[in-house]
């Protein structure tokens, strides 16, 4: 199975801060990366998709970009409403497998 | 509208079995893979299986391979999870997850739930 992992598990930020998190793959899965957010109480939401496409709907302040073992979401200035926790997911492969997950919280 | 409402949780004793359903509706069910994830209280998300538009291919993750079985009815626009042998560790959200039309399999669209809870 391909493990994910995903840093930093928790960040602090102020609105406005550019926000970076990272995810590694055990090994190579192309472009098969995806980038979830999560608010308490809701379900998941699509942010990108293989890796850097970002799914309709998204403000433009998210990206992402990787390719092979090493990925990266980009918040460029942080909003009110993206304080929430996001995870990666490869999908390379079954069984598809998850980062544990970078919650950003107010600083 | 795409909607997908998930439905069958519940408290069950260890050992015990659960169906779980999800209704789909707002998309032409029949074309699209599916997929059930799940979130343990607290915890992360975790993929539990998959299914091909047409149920010919399936998936499953080690930790439910033996005791879960996912099926869908076209006809119904439903999917379904039947859970046997459940365990303590088996307590969780579990989402109903649509795949994109694209041919691609990852999760695009989820419902919002259903809590089963595995205790004594």
């Amino acid at each position: 199975d391909i493990q994910m992992t995903q840093s930093p598990s928790s960040l602090s930020a102020s609105v406005g801060d550019r926000v970076t998190i990272t995810c590694q793959a055990s090994q190579d899965i192309s472009n098969y990366l995806n980038w979830y957010q999560q608010k308490p109480g809701k379900a998941p939401k699509l942010l990108i998709y293989d890796a850097s496409n970002l799914e309709t709907g998204v403000p433009s302040r998210f990206s992402g970009s990787g390719s092979g073992t090493e990925f990266t979401l980009t918040i460029s200035s942080l909003q009110p409403e993206d304080f929430a926790t996001y995870y990666c997911l490869q999908h390379n492969s079954y069984p598809q497998t998850f980062g544990q997950g970078t919650k950003v919280e107010i600083k | 509208e795409v909607q997908l409402v998930e439905s069958g949780g519940g408290l069950v004793k260890p050992g015990g079995s659960l169906r779980l359903s999800c209704a789909a509706s707002g998309f032409t069910f029949s074309s699209y893979s599916m997929n059930w994830v799940r979130q343990a209280p607290g915890k992360g998300l975790e993929w539990v299986s998959s299914i091909s538009s047409s149920s010919s291919y399936i998936y499953y993750a080690d930790s439910v391979k033996g005791r879960f079985t996912i099926s869908r009815d076209n006809a119904k626009n439903s999917l379904y999870l039947q859970m046997n042998s459940l365990r303590a560790e088996d307590t969780a959200v579990y989402y109903c997850a649509r795949d994109p039309a694209s041919g691609s399999y990852y999760p695009d669209y989820w419902g919002q739930g259903t809590l089963v809870t595995v205790s004594s």
